[in-house]
């Protein structure tokens, strides 16, 4: 089956450490994102990566870090200089990265907590 | 800005009563619009979306949405909802980032409770 994986699901990290959270797609899209999610504020983006060896910046960028060595995979890094990371985190990807093949399909999150 | 506004936070119908969950959107030409369903602790499912030509739009799970651009509007709606609603729903539209990509904005969210 097609689609996106997230690992971890749980994700507990002691304060001042960095943690690594795992995106996959084997759909073959080109764009992948990963979004911060907490209650009531809705979904923000963090960093999106148009093509491999590329990403951008999103809204809320500081405190976090990724790479994009295969079309598959995006992982995120939640550094020490994150202030408040505990949330919700979901990653996302689409076809292209603009035009009518844009449509973000959803992995399953991770729910990272800092301890 | 850009923005995605759902005025409702919380909505509370009955099993079998029909459902209207409102989105305005403020940009300077009309966006790509999308309604996603997100259940407790899972990711995002897509219901919808809007890109261009026919107003109504249907979805999956009986769903529809309208466009309507006087009004800057993208409602979603169900004629009878199922308990198997119950689930928060975002409204989304596209904003343009980096060298033309796209990018989504998101509503707030509107949590839907079924009263049995």
């Amino acid at each position: 089956d097609g689609g996106i994986t997230q690992s971890p699901k749980y994700l507990f990290r002691k304060e001042g450490q960095n943690v690594t959270l795992s995106c996959e797609q084997n759909l073959n899209h080109d764009a992948m994102y990963w979004y911060r999610q907490d209650p009531g504020q809705g979904l923000r983006l963090i960093y999106y990566s148009q093509i491999v060896n590329d990403f951008q910046k999103g809204d809320i960028a500081e405190g976090y870090s990724v790479s994009r060595e295969k079309k598959e995979s995006f992982p995120l890094t939640v550094t020490s200089a994150q202030k408040n990371p505990t949330a919700f985190y979901l990653c996302a990807s689409s076809l292209r990265p603009s035009g009518s093949s844009y449509t973000q399909y959803f992995g399953p999150g991770t729910r990272l907590t800092v301890l | 800005a850009q923005s995605v506004t759902q005025p409702d936070i919380h909505i509370t119908v009955s099993e079998g009563a029909s459902l209207e969950l409102r989105c305005n959107y403020s940009y300077g030409a009309t966006p790509y619009l999308f309604w996603y369903v997100q259940s407790p602790g899972q990711g995002l499912q897509l219901l919808l979306k809007y890109f261009s030509g026919d107003t109504l739009v249907q979805g999956i799970k009986g769903f529809e949405a309208e466009f309507k651009r006087s009004q800057s509007s993208f409602n979603l709606r169900k004629p009878s909802v199922h308990w198997s609603d119950a689930a928060e729903y975002f409204c989304a539209a596209t904003s343009y980032g980096f060298q033309g990509a796209q990018k989504l904005v998101f509503g707030q969210g509107t949590r839907l409770t079924i009263n049995p």
